[in-house]
């Protein structure tokens, strides 16, 4: 079985700085697929970004960006430029690949607070 | 909107009550999933439809659970006998599997409370 773990429940950022947010996860699985889902307040859960673990390069989409370390087992996600709208919780997840099923393991979340 | 779409968005109900919520996916996707949220906790899988089979049923969905998508459309989800236990925001998330390049697309959900 797979766990993810993000070890900071909560978060604060001035506005246009850069926080990074942890996640670990354990895994015997060799292909698979390690996700950062936002989910502001009252709103529905979004994709912020995806990591394929072949893929050594790390993933970026604007102004989020990851660090992949797979030996480490370790996926945090950096917020550059940090905007009032980032404010969320922030969902670190898990997908086994190469099987039928696509669903996800949730880390416990990050409470992120951008503040004015 | 052609988004995940759950009715209704909040339910309160009695213990010992049955509730049953609704989810309309993606028209074009085929895979439905039902997650369980709790306080303080990340989504927890439930259940998936491929279609209109049920799947894969997580040992969290006890016998009072049950989901049903018939003709691969929309789903629901019956809580029979509620109880306080059951308190939780319930997601639904839907895809179209392409491989590598499935994504989930969840709903606002439904915030279940058993007083």
């Amino acid at each position: 079985a797979q766990t993810v773990t993000q070890s900071q429940p909560e978060m604060s950022v001035q506005e246009a700085e850069t926080v990074t947010l942890s996640c670990t996860y354990d895994t015997s699985e060799s292909n698979y697929y390690l996700f950062w889902y936002k989910q502001p307040p009252s709103r529905q859960m979004i994709l912020v970004i995806r990591q394929e673990a072949y893929k050594q390069q790390n993933a970026t989409e604007n102004r989020f960006s990851v660090n992949f370390q797979k030996a480490a087992k370790s996926f945090s996600l950096k917020i550059s430029d940090s905007q009032l709208g980032d404010t969320a919780m922030y969902f670190c997840a898990f997908m086994r690949g190469g099987g039928s099923n696509y669903k996800l393991t949730f880390g416990k979340g990050t409470l992120l607070t951008v503040n004015p | 909107d052609t988004g995940v779409s759950q009715d209704p968005r909040h339910k309160i109900t009695k213990r010992g009550q049955n509730v049953t919520f609704r989810c309309d996916p993606i028209s074009e996707h085929n895979r439905l999933y039902w997650y369980r949220q709790t306080l303080g906790q990340g989504p927890e899988f439930l259940t998936y439809f491929q279609n209109e089979a049920q799947l894969e049923k997580s040992r969290l969905l006890s016998d009072r659970f049950s989901a049903e998508r018939p003709k691969g459309s929309f789903s629901t989800l019956e809580i029979q006998r509620t109880e306080q236990g059951d308190s939780a925001m319930y997601l639904c998330a839907s895809s179209l599997v392409q491989g590598a390049r499935t994504e989930a697309f969840f709903g606002q959900g439904t915030r279940l409370t058993v007083v």
